[in-house]
Parts: structure tokens; sequence; C-alpha cells
């Protein structure tokens, strides 16, 4: 069936270097995309979104691309930082289907 | 703090009852959604309310309910539960009708023994 999906369950990176989390989507009618965060113990927090209108979006310390062709997007952290140890999500933000989350450790 | 809260934290029950789950949307919010989250299937859309009328319906069982209030308040019913059942239980609002930026409440972590 159609999904969202994570390619990696997990990715260590050094404290101030760039992360990169990978997503793949299976629908090709799909528009909207959200990246999410969950810290452990807490609901998931929304971090940035695009629609399929724009090939980057970025906020702050965050990049999310999207490449329509092979039905792929990534969320870019920029120096990142021990407080962005947690689990991502990519989510079809119509269908409301999350891929299976990535979690960030951040080593010092 | 997203401004949704979510009663109870914590929930231990056996299998066969019936539990409710309580959410409170952020001020302003008139669409509300609940989702499961288990280990083994990740986050799950069950279903969304909107100015308490259904609007849309994810993978959520027959045994499951839930409904919003004139209040905006909503409550997700769990019933006949089986051991499966055992997850976290939570409830995102967002302004609008139309999939857009969803806050998020702590959860509700749900035990059948």
């Amino acid at each position: 069936g159609e999904s969202v999906g994570l390619h990696l369950p997990t990715l260590s990176v050094q404290e101030g270097d760039n992360s990169i989390i990978n997503c793949a989507y299976s629908n090709s009618a799909s528009d909207y995309f959200i990246w999410y965060k969950q810290e452990s113990g807490k609901g998931p927090q929304f971090i940035i979104d695009i629609r399929s209108n724009m090939d980057k979006r970025q906020g702050q310390r965050v990049t999310v691309l999207l490449n329509k062709t092979v039905k792929h997007l990534s969320l870019q952290i920029a120096a990142t930082q021990p407080g962005d140890s947690a689990v991502y999500f990519c989510a079809d933000g119509n269908k409301l289907t999350f891929g299976t989350g990535t979690q960030l450790k951040v080593e010092l | 703090d997203s401004g949704v809260t979510q009663t109870p934290k914590h929930l231990i029950t056996a299998t066969g009852q019936r539990v409710t789950l309580r959410c409170s949307p952020r001020s302003g919010d008139l669409s509300v959604y609940w989702y499961q989250q288990s280990l083994d299937q990740g986050l799950q859309f069950l279903i969304q309310y909107y100015n308490g009328e259904e609007r849309a319906k994810g993978n959520i069982l027959e045994r499951f309910s839930a409904q919003q209030f004139p209040d905006l308040h909503s409550e997700l019913n769990l019933s006949s539960l089986e051991l499966g059942d055992s997850a976290l239980y939570f409830c995102a609002s967002s302004a609008g009708l139309v999939p857009e930026t969803q806050y998020f409440g702590p959860g509700t972590r749900l035990l059948v023994l």
C-alpha cells in the first residue's frame, strides 16, 4: 500500500556536524510532507513541512529537500546539538501516514 | 508545551475492559486527531474530528470509537481490550479542517494485562 518510510533506523553524528535523515514515499500523488521530532517520553513535535510545489524549504538550522522524481525527501540539521537527539519521522501530511522513524544520536 | 492536554498519563487495565482517553485541544483549534503508537506498528492515524463531526478515518478498529464535544474536547473509547491494544495513544489538534501543522499532546500510555 501507500506509505512513507525512513531509510535508517539509527543515525549517529558528532556534535557540531550536519545530520541528514532520509525518507522515501510511494504515492506519487502525495503533495504535502511534514517532519516531526519525538523526544523520549513526549509527543511528536512539528519541525518543518514542504509542499510539492517546492524543492527546498529552510527553517532554523533545518532544511527539507524534496525530490519528486525519485519520491524522496530529506531533513538536514545543521550544527547538530545534543538537544537534537530524538526520533525523527517524515509523514504524508494529507494521508496522515508516518514513517517508522530514525533515531538520531548525537555524540559529544 | 504544545497546549494540547491528555488524561490520564498512564492507564493499566485488564483484557476485556473498556477505557476512555480524554483530550483537550489547543485553544482555538477545531480539529482533533487520534493516533496509536506501538513498537511494531509505529504511529498510526486513527480518526479525525472537526468541530464536533467525524471527518476522516484511519486504521481504527470497530472496538474503538471517538467523539468530539461542543467544547471541542475529545474522547477516545477503547472497548473489549486486548493485549495488543497496549500502546501510546496521542491526541493532536490543528486549527482547520485540512491536514496542516498538528500539535501533539503528551500521550496516554495504555497497558493491557
